[in-house]
């Protein structure tokens, strides 16, 4: 079945180291986000990429970074920059990129702590 | 800008009621599109409707249905003979033509639970 994977589901990692956060997809689609959900609030969007090899800022790229090398990938890194990375982070994908009306298809889910 | 509001943060009902999830958005663009999405326990947002700004029909899904009046600028949710299954945080979403790609503005999410 297609489908978008995160992994790991659970991460923890100690204040002031990087880390990155998996999403692939098999659904071949062009778009690919990551958000961001903090508890009581709405998604944020950190980063999307419309074709491979390019990508744009969404509302709050501060502290991370991404790469879309493939098509099927699009890893999302936390910096030790992002003064505040624990969160559940979503990563989604939709058909055709450019069109505002696509719906998005989002993977399980990373949460991450950092202490 | 645009903006999403669900005044509602959590909404707690006993099985086989009736309940209405509220959404209000704001605006400048006049083409755009409404979603909601609903997330269960498992965290994975699930795709429940979309609707255009030039569609004002209301829609009715087996016990799902929602209402989209332009005049007030809201899009509301209904659940009718509320299960259990239907516990989960429901959003709701905008996205304008303007915008590019699929970028979507969400609300802050309600918090359903359908008690027993």
């Amino acid at each position: 079945d297609g489908g978008i994977t995160q992994s790991p589901k659970y991460l923890f990692r100690k204040e002031g180291q990087n880390v990155t956060l998996s999403c692939e997809q098999n659904l071949n689609h062009d778009a690919m986000y990551w958000y961001r959900q903090d508890p009581g609030q709405g998604l944020r969007l950190i980063y999307y990429s419309q074709i491979v090899n390019d990508f744009q800022k969404g509302d709050i790229a501060e502290g991370y970074s991404v790469s879309r090398e493939k098509k099927e990938s699009f890893p999302l890194t936390v910096t030790s920059a992002q003064k505040n990375p624990t969160a559940f982070y979503l990563c989604a994908s939709s058909i055709p990129g450019s069109s505002y009306n696509s719906p998005l298809h989002f993977g399980n889910g990373t949460r991450l702590t950092v202490t | 800008a645009q903006k999403v509001t669900q005044a509602q943060t959590e909404i707690s009902v006993v099985e086989k009621e009736d309940v209405t999830l509220d959404c209000v958005y704001e605006t400048r663009d006049t083409t755009y599109y409404l979603f909601w999405y609903k997330q269960p326990p498992s965290g994975e947002l699930v795709f429940l409707i979309r609707r255009n700004s030039f569609d004002e029909q209301n829609e009715i899904s087996g016990r799902y249905s929602w209402n989209f009046q332009k005049s007030t600028s809201s899009f509301n949710f209904t659940i009718t003979a509320s299960q259990v299954v239907d516990s989960a945080v429901y959003f709701c979403a905008l996205s304008e033509a303007r915008t590019s790609g699929s970028r979507l503005t969400f609300g802050e999410g309600t918090q359903l639970t359908v008690n027993p």
